[in-house]
């Protein structure tokens, strides 16, 4: 139990465009979802925590008109970096978790490479 | 605040054991998670510590001193695949999870 997947996994880009990455949770209800970044060889940096039916909360330096963050169901979350620059290539990793518990399950990541 | 310190890389033959170190400001966290990260994966629960004492898990454990703000990994007779970044991470109230830059465990034969 407790798989979370995303999609895609991998995406190439131009710069200017924008990608939409998305996350779901597959044998579970996720009331909350959180999105992280991941540089090379750094550790997981929390941008975002999404709740169902809510706004998302971003961290500080998160930039929310850039990263929209949508939670439009308990079992789905989706990230779209808009106007993406080389600067947003990075590992996308979103992470779900049941209501009132505090661990977080991980997707597989998406691999972002804006050129 | 809660600053997570933990060593950037230990190395460790085949059937030996390693331990992680992992030390963090005490204010404001409920518990301590240990995740296992392969190169270019998502990472993959390992553990989780709300009380003080060590918790067994097959091969893995792990130990949490909350006055002491000190938690620590135990991977017992290392395998290859047991080669990984180790991340530990302290959650607060509000289930947000503050990560270490991740210890990078290199085992040789």
């Amino acid at each position: 139990g407790a798989v979370v997947s995303q999609h895609p996994s991998r995406v190439i880009c131009k710069s200017g465009t924008s990608v939409k990455i998305e996350c779901r949770s597959l044998d579970f209800q996720a009331t909350t979802m959180f999105w992280y970044r991941q540089f090379p060889k750094q550790s997981l940096m929390l941008m975002a925590t999404s709740n169902e039916g809510s706004k998302a909360t971003y961290e500080q330096g998160v930039e929310k008109d850039k990263f929209l963050i949508n939670h439009a169901s308990l079992t789905l979350s989706t990230l779209t970096v808009t106007s993406a620059h080389p600067e947003d290539s990075s590992f996308y990793i979103c992470s779900a978790s049941l209501a009132g518990q505090e661990t977080q399950y991980f997707g597989p990541g998406t691999r972002l490479l804006v050129l | 605040g809660q600053n997570i310190d933990q060593p950037t890389e230990m190395t460790a033959t085949e059937g030996a054991i390693v331990q992680i170190n992992c030390t963090y400001q005490t204010s404001g966290f409920n518990g301590l998670f240990w995740y296992q990260q392969h190169a270019g994966e998502a990472p993959t629960f390992l553990s989780y510590n709300v009380l003080d004492g060590l918790e067994e898990k097959g091969r893995f454990s792990s130990f949490l001193s909350r006055s002491k703000g000190y938690s620590y990994l135990l991977l017992k007779e290392l395998q290859m695949k047991d080669s990984a970044s180790y991340l530990c991470a302290g959650v607060t109230n509000d289930y947000k999870l503050s990560f270490g830059a991740g210890t990078t465990v290199t085992v040789r034969a």
